[in-house]
């Protein structure tokens, strides 16, 4: 069955310093998005990417994040300059395009656990 | 802005019965709601989805149902096994206009099926 890949599994950076976030979505999926979930906190929406451009994003999503398609497959989060607030589950998540009115189900990867000291 | 609420943060219950866990959400109608299961350290999975014009929705030992009047979604499992014991999360999308909405999850519901 096909599946959302993500990699690192487990990323420890030093504040400040940069990271890239990494994610294979299912192949014939067109929405792509990026949640967090902070250790014992609910899942939280970061962005969503369709078309090659942002979508919507949250309050969360601010300067310091960015995404990418950069090839047919690999769907990236990064964050520029990590503080340690941003210690947290990646996880990415994609879905197939619905009709008009139709809404379709996202599939989570296994998500990237980021360690900021 | 739009609240979830996931009544039990703890559910314990006997195997063999039926397990059913509630969500509730505050201001708008929610498009769809989606439930999800999350084991420790890992990735949410996908279970069952059910739209704002579905009042239920059916796979396997697993029941969802919507009422959109109560603003609240019941999910079920029957005759539960240990192996069923996990987070369960909710989580509702707002319509936008047929795109494919983000989605506002509630804490989760852990749930114990103890043998």
């Amino acid at each position: 069955e096909p599946e959302v890949t993500q990699t690192p599994s487990h990323q420890v950076t030093q504040m400040g310093q940069e990271v890239i976030l990494r994610c294979v979505p299912i192949s014939n999926h067109l929405y792509f998005y990026w949640y967090r979930q902070i250790l014992g906190q609910k899942v939280e929406f970061l962005v969503s990417f369709y078309n090659n451009e942002i979508s919507e994003k949250s309050e969360i999503f601010d300067d310091q994040f960015s995404v990418e398609r950069p090839d047919g497959s690999n769907f990236t989060l990064k964050i520029r300059s990590t503080k340690l607030e941003d210690s947290a589950m990646y996880f990415c998540a994609s879905s197939e395009i619905g009709n008009s009115g139709s809404y379709n189900e996202q599939f989570f990867g296994p998500g990237t656990r980021l360690t900021v000291l | 802005s739009q609240k979830i609420e996931q009544n039990s943060e703890a559910l314990n219950i006997q195997e063999g019965k039926t397990a059913t866990l509630t969500c509730n959400y505050t201001n708008y109608s929610p498009a769809y709601l989606q439930w999800y299961r999350q084991d420790p350290g890992r990735g949410p999975v996908f279970l069952l989805l059910i739209r704002e014009n579905e009042k239920e929705k059916r796979k396997e030992r697993l029941k969802v149902t919507f009422d959109t009047t109560l603003k609240q979604s019941l999910f079920h499992i029957t005759a539960s096994q240990p192996a069923d014991s996990a987070t369960y999360l909710c989580a509702l999308a707002l319509n936008y206009g047929g795109s494919q909405g983000n989605l506002i999850f509630g804490k989760g519901t852990k749930l114990s099926v103890k043998p």
